[in-house]
Parts: C-alpha cells; structure tokens; sequence
C-alpha cells in the first residue's frame, strides 16, 4: 500500500460526459502528479501541482483540467470525453515538488475510466 | 527530441534464468534514471535511482546499472513472483534554472517467469 488514495477505482461513462478523479496523497506529501497510461502509450505525464499551485504539465488536453485543494488532494476533471479517453489515470506523490530529489514517486492504484 | 526506450518490450524465462532489460536515452543532461516495477492492475513502485554512469544499486535479484546511454536492469536468478513490468523513467526539466518537469517513462518491459 503506498498510501495513496484513488476514487473511484472503475468508472464507465459515455461519450461527451465529464468525470472527476480524485486522489488523496500520502499525509504529509505537499506534490501530486497525474499520469495517464493507456496500451498504445504507455505512462504519459499530465501534469503537477505542489502546495496548490500548477509546477509543471506535460501533453494535458485542453478538455482536461485538474486542481489541489488547501488540504493537499487531488481532482482531475475529464470533460467531452472520447472513445480514446479511455485509459488508466494514476495519481502519484512525494514530500517535495523538485524532480531531481524525488525520483520516488508513490503511486496509487488507479482510476480505470471506460468511455464508450 | 529527449526520448526513453525499452527492450525487449517482453521477455520470457524460466525460473533460475539470469537476463537483462535495456534502457536507453537521448537526453541532454541526464539528471538521474529510475526503474519502477507495475503489476497488473497497479501503480508503479519505485526500484531504485541512479544518478552518474558507472553507479550501480542492488535490491534482493535485481541489479540497475547506468552509462552515458542506457540503463541495464539485470535479473539474477529470477522468481516466479518478479514477473511484472519494468519501466525506466528520467527527469525532464521545464529549463531555466528550475528544477521541476516532468518524469518521462519508457514503455517498459513485461518479464514473465515461468515455474
């Protein structure tokens, strides 16, 4: 168990809706990274969030957005969701926000959205 | 552009049987190489890191060393129960003094080790 917390773990939804993902870092970890790993892709960066505010994004669609609240979780918000949203999203945490001192990033265990 | 590659994409060996995963880079300034393992249906879990060529770390069967290119993940005596992905991932800086960005994965290795 790596401590963080993914919800809900299964979600199906048809196309053009919105869903929200949610994940709960370990206590105490102020960065959480979003993750989107699907078969043709492998793990893709979406973006970070340290102590609230936005640290770095990577190939997040515009339809997508995400937030960290004051008591540090997570949302990430799917809207206009196509057939080729469907994928794994991972959350993941570590105490600080610099990449180079993490490297241990503590994953959750996912949030499996089916689009169809 | 900064790109991570894996091989084999799979490999199969039976119990007892040494091997090797690759990881190799195109990356300016390498800033460190971590290896995570993923089960079915799970996150990632971290391995090791390896931040400067001829560093090497061990863990129980499972040995990572890095070069100025690539990363080699060597399975000595492997288990049944290492069956799993191995992905290599490396920091992608956002430029300009900063130390944030992103951790780019490879698309990872999936070892299966048979009785």
């Amino acid at each position: 168990d790596s401590g963080v917390t993914q919800t809900p773990k299964h979600l199906i939804t048809a196309t053009g809706q919105r869903v929200t993902l949610r994940c709960s870092p370990r206590s105490g970890d102020l960065s959480v990274y979003w993750y989107q790993q699907s078969l043709d892709q492998g793990l893709q960066f979406l973006i970070q969030y340290y102590n609230g505010e936005e640290r770095a994004k990577g190939n997040i669609l515009e339809r997508f957005s995400a937030q960290q609240f004051p008591d540090l979780h997570s949302e990430l918000n799917l809207s206009s969701l196509e057939l080729g949203d469907s994928a794994l999203y991972f959350c993941a945490s570590s105490p600080r926000g610099h990449l180079l001192s993490t490297g241990e990033l503590f994953f959750g265990e996912g949030s499996r959205l089916t689009v169809l | 552009e900064d790109q991570v590659t894996q091989s084999p994409e799979a490999l199969r060996l039976q119990e007892g049987e040494s091997s090797s995963l690759n990881c190799s880079y195109t990356v300016s300034g390498l800033r460190g190489l971590f290896w995570y393992r993923q089960d079915p249906g799970k996150g990632p879990e971290f391995l090791f890191t390896l931040y400067s060529a001829g560093e090497e770390k061990e863990k129980e069967r499972l040995k990572a060393t890095l070069t100025k290119k690539e990363s080699f993940l060597h399975i000595t005596a492997p288990k049944p129960e290492d069956s799993a992905t191995y992905l290599c991932a490396v920091p992608i800086l956002r430029g300009g003094g900063t130390s944030y960005g992103k951790l780019t994965f490879g698309q990872g290795t999936i070892l299966t080790v048979h009785p």
